[in-house]
């Protein structure tokens, strides 16, 4: 299997505009999950998934944030407008199994600049 | 609230100088510990799970231990291609995984 694909890998945009980063989790992984790293706050849940349905988006920062899962093989994480403090790797990673047993299997990231 | 603290921060060691990370945790009903290693622009690697006080996991230089309040992974004569930052996580009975902010291991040839 490919792993988990997400893209693009680097983004630099302009305070205001809208980004978009994506996800196809590993075939077959019923759990999709969004993160974000800083060096301040490490690894911060923002959402997850489980069968394409969100349950929990209480670490979604504000209401500028959002993500959907249209179907069992992509993801989207959309920051509209976005803002310098923005600026960060964003993480998604996808489980099979009982949720908070199954390893997480993540993606590269996506670097996010905002300037 | 579930809570993941990994200590120390960062750590120097000589190759071959044997070390151990900590990782103290609090969770509402224990489903798993993971631990990760994540080197520099790559996403975290999957290394180990231990699900319950006891429990031990080990691989190559790396050891695994489980208590109920914390873990350690216990690095045994640690070789430079070592070096990278370690994760912990915990797996809670609401499906959340939350990590920690890691330690950073530096092994010097």
């Amino acid at each position: 299997d490919a792993g988990v694909i997400q893209s693009p890998r680097h983004e630099v945009t302009e305070m205001g505009q809208e980004v978009t980063l994506r996800c196809k989790p590993i075939s077959g992984h019923d759990y999709l999950f969004w993160y974000r790293q800083t060096m301040m706050r490490g690894l911060e849940l923002l959402i997850y998934f489980n069968n394409n349905v969100p349950i929990d988006d209480s670490g979604m920062p504000e209401d500028r944030f959002s993500a959907k899962m249209p179907n069992a093989s992509f993801s989207t994480l959309k920051i509209q407008p976005s803002e310098p403090r923005d600026s960060a790797v964003y993480f998604c990673a996808s489980s099979f199994g009982l949720g908070g047993r199954s390893p997480l299997h993540f993606g590269n990231g996506t670097r996010l600049t905002v300037t | 609230e579930d809570q993941v603290t990994q200590s120390p921060e960062a750590l120097r060691l000589q190759e071959g100088e044997s070390s151990s990370l900590n990782c103290s945790y609090t969770v509402s009903g224990l489903r798993g510990l993971f631990w990760y290693r994540q080197d520099p622009g790559k996403g975290p690697e999957f290394l180990f799970t231990l699900y319950s006080a006891g429990e031990e996991k080990e691989k190559e230089r790396l050891k695994a231990t489980l208590t109920k309040k914390e873990s350690f992974l216990h690095i045994t004569a640690p070789k430079p291609e070592d070096s990278a930052t370690y994760l912990c996580a915990v797996g809670g009975r609401d499906d959340k995984i939350i990590f920690g902010k890691g330690t950073r291991l530096h092994i010097l040839p």
